[in-house]
């Protein structure tokens, strides 16, 4: 069983703060790194696919880092709003097509 | 974007009784489709793995004739719960993928709430 951590398990912030929050895994056999955000309600939503180590993405307000050598993998948010309350979940791919879930990191903005 | 919908969203049923749960690529054709299952406050565990036309491969420790799952077109995969007892209970959510390789991402349905009296 692969071990794939997220911290901190929820996080509260009030609107304009920025963000960080962590995804651990396994530094070998690296494959892939996905961020998915999962609002109550919906389905989660592919936010980036990292797979080189240094990859650095970024979405509007939201942006990620990846470090494979020493297996973890950072998610940025900007001047939270409201509306980027939800789930964050991380997921690993270890050498194969099958991904293993973290946790996921609740976040709540509050206006 | 790719949807996929998930059918029924919540579902209570009494002891006993099998309950299916559809799963559906509605934009796109999906080669794959994955069931997950989330207890409360627990990571999406992966239960099983489904190509179109062929066997489901399931993880280790999900039993197969408890958890069918059934993937009969490119569109579409089914999950029966049979006999479903109390700790079956669970957030049951799926997903397909257009193809392999590490830069696919994955589409989820939103989920399905099976709760067993």
């Amino acid at each position: 069983i692969l071990n794939v951590e997220q911290s901190p398990q929820s996080l509260h912030v009030q609107e304009g703060d920025s963000t960080n929050f962590t995804c651990s895994f396994p530094s070998s056999n690296f494959y892939a790194l996905h961020w998915y955000r999962w609002e109550t309600a919906k389905s989660p939503e592919a936010l980036f696919v990292m797979t080189l180590n240094g990859d650095e993405k970024k979405k509007g307000r939201i942006s990620a880092t990846l470090n494979t050598k020493e297996g973890y993998s950072y998610l940025y948010i900007k001047g939270s709003q409201p509306e980027d309350s939800a789930t964050y979940l991380c997921a690993f791919y270890g050498g194969s097509y099958i991904p293993t879930f973290g946790r996921g990191t609740s976040l709540i903005v509050h206006p | 974007g790719a949807v996929v919908s998930q059918h029924p969203s919540r579902v209570i049923c009494k002891s006993g009784t099998s309950v299916k749960i559809e799963c559906r690529s509605l934009d796109f054709q999906a080669t794959t489709m994955f069931w997950y299952r989330q207890f409360p406050k627990k990571s999406l565990m992966l239960m099983a793995t489904s190509n179109e036309g062929s066997k489901a491969t399931y993880e280790q420790g999900v039993e197969k004739d408890k958890f069918l799952i059934n993937h009969a077109s490119l569109t579409l995969s089914t999950l029966t719960v049979t006999s479903a007892h109390p700790e079956d209970s669970s957030f049951y959510i799926c997903s397909a993928r257009l193809a392999g390789g590490r830069e696919e991402t994955q589409y989820f349905g939103p989920g399905t709430r099976l709760l067993v009296l």
